[in-house]
Order: structure tokens, then C-alpha cells, then sequence
């Protein structure tokens, strides 16, 4: 496609929910990154895939944050039993190689509203 | 640790007006830098990047060059136009490992 698009745009949860946030990245793009974006704040790292290996988590804030790219390409960012602090937007970016110095393109966020 | 650090906003200027962004890191060894611009209601995109020291990036009229002696990249541009109205991410990244390590952002707008 023309560039990353992520759905749904937003999304509003209760409490102990779960939800899953789908990214479609630019087709042939080998890399793919998830971010949260506290209200006010940057973008924070949350996980990364090469193709289908997710080769780093570290940013997963806890075991209720899952991600999943089974064929390289869609991603789906799943978090269970939501809580009020998962309130951010997600961002999802891909870049054509590997590595975090290549150039990354932005989807627009999905706004996650947990009440 | 990681770190990026960038001037309060938000910044309102008038229409040809300089602009200066100011953004320092701290980081072991020797990142990347990068500025991200994030226009209302679009994702975030890169303006420019620099991959070395004394580096200068430039995109559509805005420089910043790499200092490793002040930790510094600083956003800047010589005359601001109301399109230029967005928010911008100073953000480093490592030779190794997969992060990016993004600032707090900084709002500008630009008035005529």
C-alpha cells in the first residue's frame, strides 16, 4: 500500500477487556515496530520483528502485551484484561530493511481508551 | 541509560520568524539522531537524520548538526511558515539493538 495503516483508528475498552490492534505495513518492508504514546509524551519502543521473528520485547510493559507477525507481514499488537494505564495511543512503523537505523514510516495510531 | 531531552513547548511564532529547537542526549558510544515531525492528524514522519558527528541533516529548510561535545542537535530553521505547524521528536537511536528513544515532543505553531 501507499503507507502504513493501522485499525481501527480508535477504540474504546472496559476495563479487563481485551483488545487487538491491527498493523498493516508497507508491503515488502522487512522491519516492523510497535510504540505506546502517553498523551504528552514520545513514542516508547514496545517490541520489533525482522519478517516473522520478533527478535526484541524488551518494552512489553507486562505479560498482558502480546505481538504477532505470522507471515512478515500484518502485525496484531494484542493486550488482555485492560487496564486504565494501557490508555495511549499505539503506533505501529516499518522500515524496508532491518535494523532500527533504517528509515521508519509511521502509521497514524490507534487511540486506546480503557475506562 | 538512553535519553533524549527537548525544550518545553509549546513555541508560537509569527510567520518568517526563526526558529530553534533545542534537543541533547545522552547515550554511550556513538547514536544516531534523527528529528521526527508530526503534522495535526497525520503520523509521525522523518524531517531529517544525522549518523555521525558533526553531521548536518536538512529537509525542506531545516538543519541540525550533530555536536558529540555538547550532546546536542538542535532543531533549526530560518523562516518559519504557517505549514510548519506540528509537533516535533527529537529521537536517538543505537548502533546495536533495536530501539529508538524518542523525546517528549515539542508543539509549534506558526501564526500569519
Amino acid at each position: 500500500g501507499a503507507g502504513v495503516s493501522q485499525s481501527p483508528r480508535y477504540k474504546v475498552a472496559k476495563r479487563g477487556q481485551d483488545v487487538a490492534l491491527r498493523c498493516d505495513p508497507i508491503s515488502g518492508h522487512v522491519s516492523l515496530f510497535w510504540y505506546q504514546q502517553a498523551l504528552g509524551q514520545g513514542p516508547e519502543f514496545l517490541t520489533y520483528f525482522q519478517n516473522e521473528a520478533q527478535l526484541d520485547k524488551s518494552g512489553l510493559p507486562s505479560d498482558r502485551f502480546f505481538a504477532e507477525r505470522p507471515e512478515g507481514s500484518v502485525s496484531t499488537l494484542k493486550i488482555q484484561r485492560t487496564q486504565q494505564e494501557d490508555s495511549a495511543v499505539y503506533l505501529c512503523a516499518s522500515s524496508l530493511e532491518q535494523g532500527v537505523r533504517e528509515t521508519q514510516y509511521f502509521g497514524p495510531g490507534t487511540r486506546l481508551l480503557v475506562l | 541509560g538512553n535519553s533524549v531531552t527537548q525544550m518545553e513547548g509549546p513555541v508560537t511564532l509569527s510567520e518568517e520568524a526563526f526558529l530553534t529547537i533545542n534537543c541533547t542526549y545522552t547515550a554511550t558510544g556513538y547514536p544516531s539522531l534523527f528529528w521526527y515531525v508530526q503534522y495535526p492528524g497525520e503520523g509521525l514522519q522523518l524531517l531529517l537524520k544525522a549518523t555521525k558527528a558533526d553531521d548536518k541533516g536538512s529537509n525542506k529548510g531545516f538543519e541540525a548538526t550533530y555536536r558529540k561535545e555538547t550532546t546536542s542537535f538542535h532543531l533549526e530553521k530560518g523562516s518559519v511558515q504557517v505549514s510548519d505547524s506540528a509537533v516535533y521528536f527529537c529521537a536517538l537511536t543505537k548502533n546495536t539493538g533495536n530501539q529508538f528513544y524518542f523525546g517528549t515532543g515539542t508543539s509549534l505553531t506558526v501564526i500569519p
